[in-house]
Formats: C-alpha cells, structure tokens, sequence
C-alpha cells in the first residue's frame, strides 16, 4: 500500500526554537493534510493544502505543498510548550480516495 | 457546531467476542471513515461510508465491517477478537461531496479498545 514517510521521527527542541519536519511519498497526491494529536485524543487538523507550490499558516504554522506533489513540510516557529504532540501528514493519492496517514512526528519541547 | 463523537470512549473485550463501535459525525457531514491506530502500525484506513453506502474499503479482513444510517451516524462492528485488534480506532466525517472540503477530515476521540 502507499506509504508517507515523515522525517525526523522526534525531535527534542528548546521552547522559543523554530522546528521543521517534512512527509514524502511514492505517489503523487492531489492534497496534503498536517494534523496534530495529544495523548488520548483523536487527530486535529492544522493545516490543509490543495495545489503544487502552495504555502498556508495558521497562526506560527506554516506548511507547503511540495511542486512535486510527492511531498510537503510543516514548520512552527517560536515552539511553546503546548506544541507537545505527534504531528501527521495525511492524503489521497490522485488515485482513489483513500485517506493515508504518515509514520507521524513526535515533537518534545523543552522548557 | 459539535463535533464528532465516539462511544464508548473505554471497551475491554476477551479474545472471540465481538464489539460494536458508535461514531456521529458533525452535523451535516455525510461520510465518515473508520480508522485503526496502533504503535506499530499507525494509523490505518479501515472503511469510509457515504450516504449509507460504503465507499472505500481498506485492507483488513473481514472481521471488520460497519454501516452507516440515513442520520449519518455510523457504526462499526469487530467479529471474533484477537489480541492484535487492541487499539484506537477513531472515526472521521467530512462532507464527503466533490470539492476542497471532502478531503477535510474531522476526528472524534476514539475508542480505546483493549482485549484480553
């Protein structure tokens, strides 16, 4: 099946530190998804991307839709300690409709 | 708006039982999709229902199944439990239709399924 592979697996930050993590894939993908999710509870989504090139924020979010459509990439700047979670990225491939998730990225800040 | 809820939110099963699993979706959506999370495996897509019809199908047996009533709301039922089937497994609506917002997906809380 398809696979999302993000990158890096943790991250272990300083809060006030900006961080980056990034999603590939094998298939090109009509829309990338980033969402966050704390311990026990279901996936909030963050951030939705929908053409090649494309760069929304939300608040100290930032993410992009890679040209290749293979990829897209989250940043957050100036981390505070409510950053804390695993963060997804999530699509359908163009072909089909089934959603896949990333591997996820575990973010730590430190206070 | 309310969002997606799931019930129960707690369910501990032995191996052979079956469980049926609750999700409501936000109001006015009309798909939502079934999925599984583990450590191991992460989040997977189980099924996602549209206007009582399944949609899209994943890639687990076919102990796994649900169904979708004419208010939206979906169920989905697990047969014959085995170990492996310990998980989160949560559910997401969207609006299902053509367009930027199908691809939306908002999540309940899930159900935390534990069997002995």
């Amino acid at each position: 099946g398809q696979q999302l592979n993000q990158s890096p697996q943790s991250m272990f930050i300083q809060e006030g530190e900006d961080v980056s993590m990034n999603c590939t894939s094998s298939s090109i993908f009509n829309t990338w998804l980033w969402y966050k999710q704390e311990p026990g509870e279901g996936p909030v989504l963050l951030i939705a991307l929908y053409k090649a090139g494309e760069l929304t924020s939300n608040g100290r979010l930032t993410a992009q839709f890679g040209i290749t459509r293979k990829d897209s990439f989250l940043n957050i700047s100036a981390s505070i300690p409510s950053d804390v979670g695993i963060y997804f990225c999530a699509g359908p491939p163009n072909t089909g409709n089934q959603f896949y998730f990333g591997t996820g990225t575990s973010l730590t800040v430190i206070p | 708006k309310a969002g997606v809820t799931q019930t129960p939110r707690y369910l501990i099963k032995t191996r052979g039982q079956q469980v049926t699993l609750s999700c409501s979706p936000i109001s006015g959506h009309r798909s939502v999709s079934w999925y599984q999370q583990t450590p191991g495996q992460g989040l997977q897509f189980l099924f996602e229902y549209f206007s009582e019809t399944q949609r899209n199908k994943g890639n687990f047996p076919g102990r796994f199944s649900g169904r979708q009533f004419s208010n939206s709301r979906s169920e989905m039922n697990v047969s014959t439990l085995e170990l492996g089937d310990s998980a989160l497994y949560l559910c997401a609506s969207s609006t299902g239709t053509s367009g930027r917002p199908y691809n939306e997906q908002f999540f309940g809380p899930g159900t935390r399924l534990t069997v002995l």
